[in-house]
């Protein structure tokens, strides 16, 4: 079976320092992988999404980047962190010829 | 362009009674339509999913949504509701892009359901 792995769990960090989230996918190959956030009482905004190894596309403009350095390994990052970037973060992946994801447990970001 | 409302952001419904949660789409072609409950500070579950099949879907935890293209809406249901079903929850539409087989999926804001004893 396919699991979907995300940590840390909580984060906070000053303003001004860098972010490394990481997300991993084991069970399956080639899959589709996605960064969302999701502000206070609001929905699920895409940030990025990746088909394959290397290739990262955003869907707005922000502070934030993306890698994919393994085909099952997905990283959000940010060299000097605003106090806009605090929320909840997950990551999610699909088959490529499928439809539903499948969600990691999120990661809690505060910037003080 | 595709897009999902979700018609009330909170309801409010006492133990054992129905629940329903409203969602309509709007697509250019046939959809792929999801419900998703979020628990509170937890990612996302799949509560059901429709993908052309079956117009009435059931799903986890006694929900079940039907599918109306007439009315191009999604709602979700139960008849009874536990004091566990209290969350947060997504009604999500496909939009599929031929490009790489990439599945981009679009959310409404979400509605909050709160259960009282």
């Amino acid at each position: 079976s396919q699991t979907i792995h995300q940590w840390p769990a909580t984060l906070v960090q000053p303003v001004g320092s860098p972010l490394s989230l990481e997300c991993t996918v084991e069970g399956t190959s080639n899959p589709n992988l996605y960064w969302y956030r999701q502000a206070a009482g609001r929905g699920l905004q895409l940030l990025f999404y990746s088909v394959g190894i290397g290739q990262i596309s955003s869907e707005v403009p922000q502070n934030l980047s993306a890698s994919r350095p393994q085909d099952r390994q997905f990283i959000l990052s940010s060299k000097k962190l605003l106090l806009s970037d605090s929320g909840f973060y997950l990551c999610a992946w699909n088959r490529a010829t499928g439809t539903e994801a499948f969600f990691g447990q999120g990661t809690r970001l505060t910037v003080v | 362009a595709q897009s999902v409302t979700q018609l009330d952001s909170h309801v409010s419904v006492s133990e054992g009674t129905p629940v329903l949660l409203r969602c309509n789409y709007s697509s250019s072609y046939s959809p792929s339509l999801f419900w998703y409950v979020q628990h509170p500070n937890k990612g996302l579950q799949l509560l059901l999913k429709y993908t052309s099949a079956a117009t009435l879907v059931k799903g986890i935890n006694g929900f079940e949504a039907e599918f109306k293209k007439s009315e191009t809406s999604f709602h979700l249901t139960k008849p009874s509701a536990h004091m566990s079903d209290a969350a947060e929850y997504f009604c999500v539409v496909s939009e599929s892009r031929f490009s790489g087989g990439y599945n981009k999926l679009i959310f409404g804001a979400g509605t909050r359901l709160a259960v009282h004893p």
